[in-house]
């Protein structure tokens, strides 16, 4: 089967800098992928690594480490609109090797006071 | 613009009723996803479809049925046989190895 964690909660103060730590358990490991959900909202699409490293979209960057299963969301110069819910998705091959599919974490309520 | 619309927004259901919630796309994608999503969770595949005419079950498929005959559609269908289906439903697509578009989604309520 297919696991994610990462924490439930994070609350950080505007200015600041955050990051939401995603390990996960998959086989036919893809790529790492993280959304971001508003209340009551559809999930939009942060960022997707496949190779190991860092990339940086403006305050966003996102880390994978494929050797230890391990990735996060880097938050910088924090923002009242940031407070929302972050979920990090694996996305892996099926047993049959014919599709792609994404797998969600629980999610992280990020909570940005002033 | 392009994107993924869901209807409706808001649906009720009584014990024992079918219904059908409606995702269309206009991106020219070819997969497809029904997620669900219950208060502070994350999303659970429920069924998706990599092409037209064919469609696979995901983690929690049991009480639903899908059917994919046209590419921009991609209907979803909560039976009886669903014994606890409030919740939220999200309807997503993707090109082939690219990042998800959702729709607003569907709050389902059993009344």
């Amino acid at each position: 089967g297919q696991s994610l964690e990462q924490p439930s909660e994070v609350t950080a103060v505007e200015g600041a800098i955050v990051q939401i730590n995603c390990t996960y358990q998959t086989s036919g490991f893809y790529g790492l992928s993280w959304y971001q959900q508003h209340d009551g909202g559809a999930p939009t699409f942060l960022s997707y690594n496949a190779l190991d490293g860092l990339e940086e979209t403006g305050r966003f960057s996102s880390f994978l480490s494929r050797s230890d299963s391990y990735g996060y969301l880097l938050l910088q110069e924090l923002q009242m609109k940031d407070s929302a819910s972050y979920f990090c998705a694996v996305r892996s091959w099926t047993s049959s090797g014919s599709a792609r599919q994404l797998t969600f974490g629980s999610g992280t309520q990020l909570t940005v006071l002033p | 613009d392009g994107g993924i619309t869901q209807s409706p927004k808001y649906l009720f259901r009584k014990e024992g009723q079918n219904v059908t919630l409606s995702c269309e796309q206009n991106l020219n994608h070819d997969a497809m996803y029904w997620y669900r999503q219950d208060p502070g969770q994350g999303l659970r595949l429920i069924y998706y479809s990599q092409i037209v005419n064919d469609f696979q079950k995901g983690d929690i498929a049991e009480g639903y049925s899908v059917s994919r005959e046209k590419k921009e559609s991609f209907p979803l269908t909560v039976t009886s046989a669903q014994k606890n289906p409030t919740a939220f439903y999200l309807c997503a697509s993707s090109p082939d190895g690219g990042g998800y578009t959702f729709g607003s989604g569907t709050r389902l309520t059993v009344v």
